[in-house]
């Protein structure tokens, strides 16, 4: 499985943007990037997922690399609420296995108010 | 829409007893998982179901743990007898469809184990 590396550990300022990166050099042509996020005390949920271009929805943005080895998950506003574990994950679409969640340790942002 | 529901959402047990988790995903997901996630960690797949059917296992330690899921629906996960290492937050997810789609996974608050 292709990894990806993402810093421990981020911390931002209420109403201000973030920027979480995320590094996957060794990723395929058939490789989805996934984000979820882990609130405390839940299961991780799912924020957005891209392949080449960059996506918005209703909670973040996805900014991919043009050689897609590296992405960045985008917070236009962080709120408390969003303090979290991020997860990038990387799911492959080819052959049996594209079910497949594969989560690091991801980054724990913290929003300070 | 009421989400993936388990119980119970924390035990604490002894080791070498027996343990029981319950999971009933979305209506209508046929693709049920449960994960295992230890502390400072993310969560890693044990197994995941297709409608009745565990279509992969390989992550299950057979020799204590097992799992079904009957009439495709609600699932329980059991780990019989239990360890110190056993404990962990035990998570169950489920999908609309099966593997060859892309869906996203909806995760339950899980199941905290405490083994003494």
């Amino acid at each position: 499985d292709a990894k990806t590396t993402q810093p421990n550990s981020m911390e931002s300022n209420e109403e201000e943007p973030v920027h979480l990166p995320c590094n996957h050099s060794t990723i395929s042509g058939t490789d989805y990037i996934h984000w979820y996020r882990q609130l405390p005390s839940q299961g991780p949920e799912y924020v957005i997922h891209g392949l080449t271009s960059n996506v918005n929805n209703r909670m973040a943005s996805l900014a991919i690399a043009e050689d897609r080895k590296s992405s960045t998950l985008i917070l236009h506003r962080a709120t408390l609420r969003d303090a979290a574990v991020y997860y990038c994950i990387l799911r492959d679409i080819s052959g049996g296995s594209n079910y497949k969640l594969t989560f690091g340790k991801g980054t724990l942002l913290t929003v300070n108010p | 829409e009421a989400g993936v529901v388990q119980s119970p959402r924390y035990k604490i047990i002894e080791k070498k007893q027996p343990v029981a988790f319950w999971c009933n995903p979305i209506s209508g997901h046929n693709t049920l998982y449960w994960y295992r996630q230890n502390l400072g960690q993310g969560p890693e797949l044990l197994i995941r179901y297709e409608n009745e059917e565990a279509v992969d296992d390989s992550q299950l330690p057979k020799d204590r743990f097992s799992a079904e899921r009957l009439k495709g629906v609600d699932s329980t996960l059991k780990i019989q007898p239990a360890e110190l290492g056993d404990s962990a937050v035990y998570l169950c997810a489920s999908s609309p469809r099966g593997t060859r789609f892309l869906d996203e996974q909806f995760f339950g608050p899980g199941t905290r184990l405490t083994v003494l």
